[in-house]
């Protein structure tokens, strides 16, 4: 159990709302990303984090920003949601410290977000 | 052109017969190599990591690695029932990178 929780699991919601997903961990560690997942694409990285307001973007950024206030917790906002954000996304950790290129990385349980 | 590539499957094998799984990726500088098993409605788990050419085994999983041409591979040897998942092949370079995933069904 790599202690990663995520909030909400499901959420229905209309085109333009707002929508935020936490992603929260107990381990204090460094590096913390956020994905989505979809059929024929893959996971695809949103953004990530490597430390508390040290966020970056990643190949699928648009449309999303990422908030990092604590360490533990990593929160990704759709400031206005669009039908193409639907999708299962994905938090995860890095455990080690080196960041991507040193370590696997240990998903959290999803959140399944549809937006009508 | 993706940075990783995999067949989308769906693969079948018999319960009991070697599974084969490949994944090509188009960064050569590349140095870290995953793969991950995901069932339905769950999230990705790591099953097999490698660094350095060759094989590397893990009870029944072995990871093939030849960075000269490109490609990892996964075999997974007495497949089980419990094995029918999708594996996520993973690269990092800056960031990991994904494959597709191929969808393994092994029938009893």
């Amino acid at each position: 159990d790599a202690g990663i929780t995520q909030s909400p699991r499901h959420k229905v919601t209309e085109t333009g709302t707002p929508v935020t997903l936490r992603c929260h961990q107990t381990e204090n560690h460094r590096y913390m990303y956020w994905y989505r997942q979809d059929p024929g694409h893959g996971l695809r990285l949103i953004h990530y984090s490597y430390g508390v307001k040290d966020t970056d973007k990643g190949e699928v950024s648009d449309g999303y920003s990422v908030s990092r206030s604590k360490t533990e917790d990593f929160l990704l906002t759709l400031e206005s949601a669009t039908s193409s954000q639907t999708s299962v996304y994905f938090c995860a950790i890095s455990k080690l410290a080196g960041g991507p290129d040193t370590g696997e990385l240990f998903f959290g349980e999803g959140s399944r977000l549809t937006v009508l | 052109q993706k940075e990783v590539e995999q067949n989308s499957g769906p693969l079948s094998v018999p319960e009991g017969a070697i599974a084969s799984l490949n994944c090509t990726y188009s960064d050569r500088g590349s140095q870290s190599f995953f793969w991950y098993r995901q069932y339905s409605g769950k999230s990705p788990e790591l099953i097999m990591f490698i660094y350095s050419n060759g094989d590397k085994e893990d009870g029944r999983f072995t990871a093939q690695l030849n960075k000269a041409s490109q490609y990892v591979s996964l075999l997974i040897r007495d497949s089980q029932p419990s094995d029918s998942a999708t594996y996520l092949c993973a690269v990092t370079g800056n960031q990991f990178y994904f494959g597709t995933g191929t969808s393994l069904t092994v029938i009893p």
